[in-house]
């Protein structure tokens, strides 16, 4: 069954610290995946998606077929960066989500 | 137009009520999805229409539910006879066919008292 799990519901963080938010799939095909990210008060939103290959807001997210992964990265986190992110695999005309993981900046 | 846009976005109602829903998708959008969200999930899908047709339902999606997309740009969903375990954050959000990114709404928190 087509997948995602996101093994961490709370990443916390300092200022300037590197971050990594883990994301796992399984899908039989070529897929297609996604990190959509909620700020607060705010609607879910698309963060980045693997096809485009690029850096948003300083996150990058690189798909490795062989481990299965889309994991999400940073190299110096900022405040503004907390947030709930959810990773998701296009499957069949529909959006899989994981549960998500909460990210907390400190200062 | 700035959006996808949900109403109402807030309902309380007793067990036993129907309530329904209403999407406004972004205006050239002939996809449309909706979505639930329970306390500390992701958002899971329900149903999603191309245009005016319901190309597919979710097992979610119990008798109880229904969806509507009557000429193509707004949906309603409905729930029959509510339950507390329908309590959740509905989510509409719309896309262009072919183009797989996803434009959210604000959501709908139905509570069932």
């Amino acid at each position: 069954a087509q997948r995602v799990t996101q093994p961490e519901k709370l990443l916390s963080v300092f200022k300037g610290a590197p971050v990594e938010l883990k994301c796992n799939y399984s899908y039989s095909g070529s897929p297609e995946l996604f990190w959509y990210v909620q700020y607060s008060r705010q609607r879910l939103q698309l963060l980045l998606r693997h096809i485009s290959r690029e850096s948003i807001k300083g996150f990058t997210a690189d798909l490795n077929k062989g481990e299965t992964s889309f994991h999400l990265k940073k190299p110096f986190a900022q405040e503004e960066d907390s947030a709930m992110y959810y990773c998701a695999l296009h499957n069949t005309d529909k959006l899989i989500f994981g549960t998500g993981t909460r990210l907390q900046v400190f200062p | 137009d700035t959006g996808v846009s949900q109403d109402p976005r807030h309902k309380i109602t007793k067990r036993g009520q129907n309530v329904t829903f209403r999407c406004d998708p972004i205006s050239e959008h002939n996809r449309l999805y909706w979505y639930r969200q329970t306390l500390g999930q992701g958002p899971e899908f329900l149903t999603y229409f191309q245009n005016e047709a319901q190309l597919e339902k979710s097992r979610l999606l119990s008798d109880r539910f229904s969806a509507e997309r009557p000429k193509g740009s707004f949906s309603t969903l409905e729930i029959q006879r509510t339950e507390q375990g329908d309590s959740a954050m509905y989510l509409c959000a719309s896309s262009l066919t072919n183009y797989n990114e996803q434009f959210f709404g604000p959501g709908t928190r139905l509570t069932v008292l």
